[in-house]
């Protein structure tokens, strides 16, 4: 069975840093395309990031510079690292899987976890 | 990027009605538009890919089609656990972007 288990997430002050983690399990990270999507409280949904399985990434403009996506073959786990946090990167962080094969498509989401840039 | 715009923003329906939301992109993307249900506190839903495909698991009551810039979502015969609100994502090209969503509610 796929999963996908988001954590990292917190209450972070605006120009701090902090890295999330998406644990897979049911299907190999480094072997397929994921990405990051958020949320902001009340809002709708902001793609942020994907990383190929052969390791090139893409970022929305918003983040791009701030946040960088990684994995960890061997902990097969997907990342964002997310630095010089602003009050506007509130949101629920979710991972999710690319399916290749239908359209590239998002077909698995974890449940997410939130961040919060306040003082 | 490409901007994608839904409408309505919301609907009110009934159980029973059937419900058409659309989705328009600033740009041709082909086919490379997928669906996806958000119900509250919870993760999307992929529905629909590759514009008219039906994902696994997902009742035949939903269905998809267009092509281009014009794209549309039709629920058939609204059920209770189909409250929830609909997103179009293009996966054309990146930054790939999402619609604002549409709100179907009683």
């Amino acid at each position: 069975e796929v999963q996908l288990v988001e954590s990292g997430g917190g209450l972070i002050q605006p120009g701090g840093s902090l890295r999330l983690s998406c644990a897979a399990s049911g299907f190999t990270v480094s072997s397929n395309y994921m990405s990051w999507v958020r949320q902001a409280p009340g809002k709708g949904l902001e793609w942020v990031s994907v990383i190929y399985s052969g390791g090139s990434t893409y970022y929305a403009d918003s983040v791009k510079g701030r946040f960088t996506i990684s994995r960890d073959n061997s902990k097969n786990t997907l990342y964002l690292q997310m630095n010089s946090l602003r009050a506007e990167d509130t949101a629920v962080y979710y991972c999710a899987r690319v399916d290749r094969l239908r359209d590239y498509s998002l077909d698995y989401w974890g449940q997410g976890t939130l961040v919060t840039v306040s003082s | 990027a490409i901007q994608m715009t839904q409408s309505p923003s919301s609907l009110s329906a009934s159980v029973g009605d059937r419900v058409t939301i659309t989705c328009r992109a600033s740009q041709g993307i082909r086919n490379d538009l997928g669906w996806y249900q958000q119900k509250p506190g919870k993760a999307p839903k992929l529905l629909i890919y590759a514009a008219s495909s039906l994902q696994s698991g997902v009742p035949s009551r939903f269905s998809g089609s267009g092509s281009g810039t014009d794209f549309t979502l039709t629920i058939s015969s609204l059920q209770p656990e189909d409250f929830a609100t609909y997103y179009c994502l293009q996966d054309y090209n990146y930054p790939l972007t999402f619609g604002p969503g549409t709100k179907v509610d009683i």
